[in-house]
């Protein structure tokens, strides 16, 4: 069975440094796709970042990275000049190959200090 | 734009009283999704459609049914709604996956929060 985990309940960063979210996923699957959402405290659920399991590049959109390493099964990901308006709780979570669902992990508060 | 819409934001109706929810998508996705999520918990879903075909969690109580009479509409029925299903419900929606692992990712609504009296 698929597993996510999020060891990091919250964590509180200074404006403009980077900060990083820990991940690791546990799954028997030899392809699967790995996804960052951002929630913000209006509940909205705000997709962020994609890393599939045969890609050779860590993923980047804009001020986030993903640190993917598959032999450690670690996906943690890297916000970049954090900016007040990133406080909000981080989810990551994996879909298996052929499958439609999205496996979450228990989610990180993040709260972005001026 | 684009997007998942889901109405109404906020929901409020009375113990045992059948309530419904609403989402709609203009992406044109087959996959369309319903979450429940409970204060500070992770989304935990409860049913997905791919296309017209219907797949129930296995731990989804019976209360909650689900409907897509279209590839653009899915709604919630809460048949007789308990102070335990007082939560935020999200809709989400994505294209089939491709094979080889690569995954679409799934398009979220802003939620509807229930509150149960």
């Amino acid at each position: 069975a698929q597993k996510i985990t999020q060891t990091q309940p919250g964590m509180f960063v200074q404006e403009k440094e980077a900060v990083t979210l820990d991940c690791t996923y546990d799954t028997s699957d030899p392809s699967y796709g790995l996804f960052w959402y951002k929630q913000p405290s209006s509940g909205e659920m705000i997709f962020l970042i994609y890393q599939g399991s045969y890609d050779q590049q860590n993923a980047t959109e804009g001020r986030y990275s993903l640190n993917f390493q598959k032999a450690r099964k670690s996906a943690n990901l890297v916000i970049s000049a954090s900016q007040l308006g990133d406080s909000a709780m981080y989810f990551c979570a994996m879909r298996e190959e052929y499958g439609n669902k999205l496996v979450f992990g228990a989610g990180t508060i993040l709260r972005v200090k001026s | 734009d684009a997007m998942v819409i889901q109405n109404p934001r906020y929901q409020v109706t009375q113990f045992g009283k059948p309530v419904t929810l609403s989402c709609s998508q203009t992406l044109n996705h087959n996959v369309m999704y319903w979450y429940q999520q409970k204060s500070s918990q992770a989304p935990k879903l409860l049913f997905h459609y791919y296309d017209k075909d219907f797949n129930n969690e296995a731990d989804t109580p019976d209360n909650f049914q689900s409907r897509r009479p279209n590839t653009s509409f899915c709604f919630l029925d809460i048949r007789s709604p308990g102070l335990g299903d007082a939560a935020m419900y999200l809709c989400a929606t994505s294209r089939e996956p491709r094979q080889g692992g690569e995954g679409q990712p799934q398009h979220f609504g802003d939620g509807t929060r229930l509150s149960i009296l």
